[in-house]
Parts: structure tokens; C-alpha cells; sequence
């Protein structure tokens, strides 16, 4: 099974609200990716999660906070946003990273489409 | 730095045509991997295709195929026997083996469309 679920699926929220976006998979995989995507534009690389200890930030804004509880679950913690962040935010997970030499295929999740007003 | 070019923003097929995207990239290592994603108007990811460097013989699945040529940098996508469930987008991907975290570098896509 290659999956990897998000909630919610669709999320609108205002430019003082604080919100989260969920992402969990259960294929034992140990790295994991947050992306950003503008519609017809290729994804954007957040932050990747490995060993459930952050590893990059693309040099992201702080109000957006990511957090790794465990291996399955990723969480991204969104506050005071701005209506440019508004995109489709997709997870994704790999096996392993390629620090072992070896890099793996990325799964990606459905993704959360957010509006911000 | 890597780079990955699609040089076709739109293309559009008949139903049962064959189609051909092109994808070249620029790095200088000499073990990597490429990958082509299609993602649908539902806007899921999808892994298509995938192609390791060091692998002569082109990857193959089902209807989709590569023609990777290494000197060239080149890594197109053909599709047989085009459906219309094939209209997407799609994404041609880049990943050095020696990248800690797995980084993908993505081209700009080329948007599929198949005709009845």
C-alpha cells in the first residue's frame, strides 16, 4: 500500500486564524516532505523531515511551523498567513533518504487546498 | 545546480495516438535518478515512470517508456495508445543520489491534454 493520507482536504481561513494541515502514512517510510504548489507550477520544497528530525527549510516564512510527533504523522502549523500562501500543500514520504546512498521513490499525498482571505 | 527543462508548456493528443515529452537536465554527477509524475486535474501526484542512471536499458510501464540518453541529458516520456484518463499534467523530476533529504528538483511540466 503506497498511501498517504491529508486533512483536511480543503481549508479557508482568515489571515489571524492559526490552523494546522495533517499528514500521515503507515509504510514504515522515515522521511518526509512538505511541498507548496501554485496552480500549472511545479512544487515547491518546504521542509523535509528525516528520522522525525528536521533535516531542510527551504528558507520558509515562520508562520509556517512544522512538526514531526512520530514516524507515521506530520504536521504543518500555519498562523497569520498571508493570501499569497494561498496553494495546494502536498505531503509526501520516501523509504529512506539518500543520505544511506540509496534515495527512494517520494509518495505524495492528495493534498490540502487552502484559501486564505 | 541541477536543473530540469520541460520545453513543452501544452500539448494535446487523439485518443489512441502516440505522444512524446520531452525533458532534459543539467547536473554534473554521474549517479542520479529521474522521474516523470502525472498529476490529473484531481491534482494527486502520481509516479509514472522512474529511470536510475547507471541502467542502460530504457524503464518501461505498461504503455509508459523512456528514452533516456545520458550524453544527451535527455529524458523523454512516451505514451502509447493515449487515453483520455492520461490528461494531466505532468512532471519530470530529478534526484541526485548523494542529495541529503532526497531533494526532487521538478521541470515546469507539460500539460497533456488527450482528444476523443
Amino acid at each position: 500500500d503506497t498511501e498517504v493520507t491529508q486533512t483536511p482536504k480543503h481549508l479557508v481561513m482568515g489571515m489571524t486564524n492559526k490552523k494546522s494541515l495533517k499528514c500521515e502514512q503507515h509504510m514504515g517510510h522515515r522521511a518526509m516532505y512538505w511541498y507548496k504548489q501554485k496552480a500549472k507550477k511545479p512544487p515547491e520544497l518546504m521542509f523535509v523531515y528525516s528520522y522525525e528530525k528536521l533535516s531542510i527549510n527551504e528558507s520558509v516564512p515562520s508562520r509556517f511551523s512544522p512538526e514531526c510527533p512520530n514516524s507515521s504523522l506530520l504536521n504543518l502549523h500555519l498562523h497569520a498567513l498571508q493570501p499569497e500562501d494561498s496553494a495546494l500543500y502536498l505531503c509526501a514520504s520516501t523509504l529512506r533518504t539518500t543520505g544511506t546512498g540509496y534515495p527512494d521513490t517520494q509518495y505524495f499525498g492528495p493534498g490540502t487546498r487552502l484559501t486564505v482571505l | 545546480a541541477q536543473t530540469v527543462t520541460q520545453s513543452q508548456p501544452e500539448m494535446s493528443v487523439q485518443e489512441a495516438e502516440t505522444v512524446t515529452l520531452s525533458c532534459t537536465y543539467d547536473t554534473s554527477e554521474s549517479n542520479y535518478y529521474l522521474f516523470w509524475y502525472k498529476q490529473p486535474p484531481s491534482r494527486q501526484m502520481i509516479l509514472v515512470i522512474r529511470q536510475e542512471a547507471y541502467k542502460q536499458q530504457n524503464a518501461t510501464e505498461n504503455r509508459f517508456s523512456v528514452n533516456f540518453q545520458k550524453a544527451a541529458k535527455s529524458f523523454s516520456l512516451k505514451i502509447s495508445d493515449s487515453q483520455l484518463g492520461d490528461t494531466a499534467m505532468y512532471f519530470c523530476a530529478f534526484m541526485e543520489n548523494r542529495n541529503q533529504g532526497g531533494k526532487l528538483i521538478f521541470g515546469q511540466g507539460t500539460e497533456l491534454s488527450v482528444k476523443p
